[in-house]
C-alpha cells in the first residue's frame, strides 16, 4: 500500500525555474527519503531527512519536513534538462516493532524541465 | 563499485509460463529486498532479506511467487504460473544494512509482460 500522496503527479517547467514537489504521508516516521527515477533506470537516493529536522539541503534541491503537518516538500532550484524524471518520497520507519527498517513509497511526481 | 545487478531487463512471455529474475547485491550488502513497481506507481516492497533469512515476506503472493537467497548473495525471484496482472517492473535493491536509516540502492530493474 503506498503510504505518500504526491502532489502534483506532473509538473513541466522551463530550464533554470525552480520545481517544488510535496509529499504528505499518514503515519509516524523516523525519516523521509527523496528518490529519483529516470526513464528505463532504477531509482536513485537523492537525500533523507530525519524526523526531528526541519530542513535539509544538498546541493540544488533543498528538502522540508513538518511532521505536525505530515507533509514534506522537495525544491529543486535552477532546473536542468538532465533533472526531467519522476521523483518519489518514501517514509522510513521501524517495521513491526522491529530494529529493521521500512520503505513506503508515493506514487511519485513526473517532472519536465525543457529546455 | 558495482552497482546492483539484475538480469534479464526485459521479459515478455504468456500467461501461465513461469518466469524468474535474478540480483546480485553490491558487494558486503546484507539486506537485499525485491519491489514491485506498477505503472504510474511507486514501488512496494515484496520481500525483504537479511543475509539468507527472509525477514518480511507478508507481502509476497505465496500462492505463486516464490524468493530465495542462497549464500545471502545472489536472490531470485520466481513466478509460477504468472499471470496478466503481473505484469510490471520488478525491482532489486540492496543496503549495507537492514536499519531504518540505511540507503537503498537499486538496481535497472527487469520489466515484464505478461501476454
Amino acid at each position: 500500500s503506498q503510504q505518500g500522496e504526491e502532489d502534483p503527479q506532473a509538473l513541466s517547467i522551463q530550464e533554470g525555474e525552480n520545481a517544488t514537489m510535496n509529499c504528505s504521508y499518514k503515519t509516524s516516521i523516523n525519516n523521509l527519503q527523496w528518490y529519483r527515477q529516470n526513464s528505463g533506470r532504477g531509482l536513485v537516493h537523492l537525500i533523507l531527512i530525519r524526523s526531528n529536522e526541519r530542513e535539509k539541503h544538498s546541493g540544488r534541491l533543498r528538502v522540508t519536513l513538518d511532521t505536525s503537518k505530515k507533509s514534506s516538500s522537495l525544491l529543486i532550484t535552477a532546473s536542468r534538462a538532465a533533472d526531467t524524471a519522476s521523483y518519489f518520497c518514501a517514509t522510513a520507519s521501524n517495521a513491526g516493532g522491529t530494529s529493521y527498517g521500512k520503505l513506503t513509497f508515493g506514487q511519485g511526481t513526473i517532472l519536465t524541465v525543457h529546455p | 563499485e558495482a552497482g546492483v545487478v539484475q538480469s534479464p531487463r526485459y521479459k515478455i512471455i504468456e500467461k501461465k509460463q513461469p518466469v524468474a529474475f535474478w540480483c546480485n547485491p553490491i558487494s558486503g550488502h546484507n539486506t537485499l529486498y525485491w519491489y514491485l513497481q506498477n505503472l504510474g506507481q511507486g514501488p512496494e516492497l515484496l520481500i525483504r532479506y537479511e543475509n539468507e533469512e527472509a525477514v518480511d515476506d507478508s507481502q509476497l503472493p505465496k500462492d505463486r511467487f516464490s524468493a530465495e537467497r542462497l549464500k545471502g548473495v545472489d536472490s531470485t525471484l520466481k513466478i509460477q504460473p504468472a499471470e496478466l496482472g503481473d505484469s510490471a517492473v520488478y525491482l532489486c535493491a540492496s543496503s549495507y544494512g537492514g536499519g531504518v536509516r540505511e540507503t537503498q540502492y537499486f538496481g535497472p530493474g527487469t520489466r515484464l509482460l505478461v501476454l
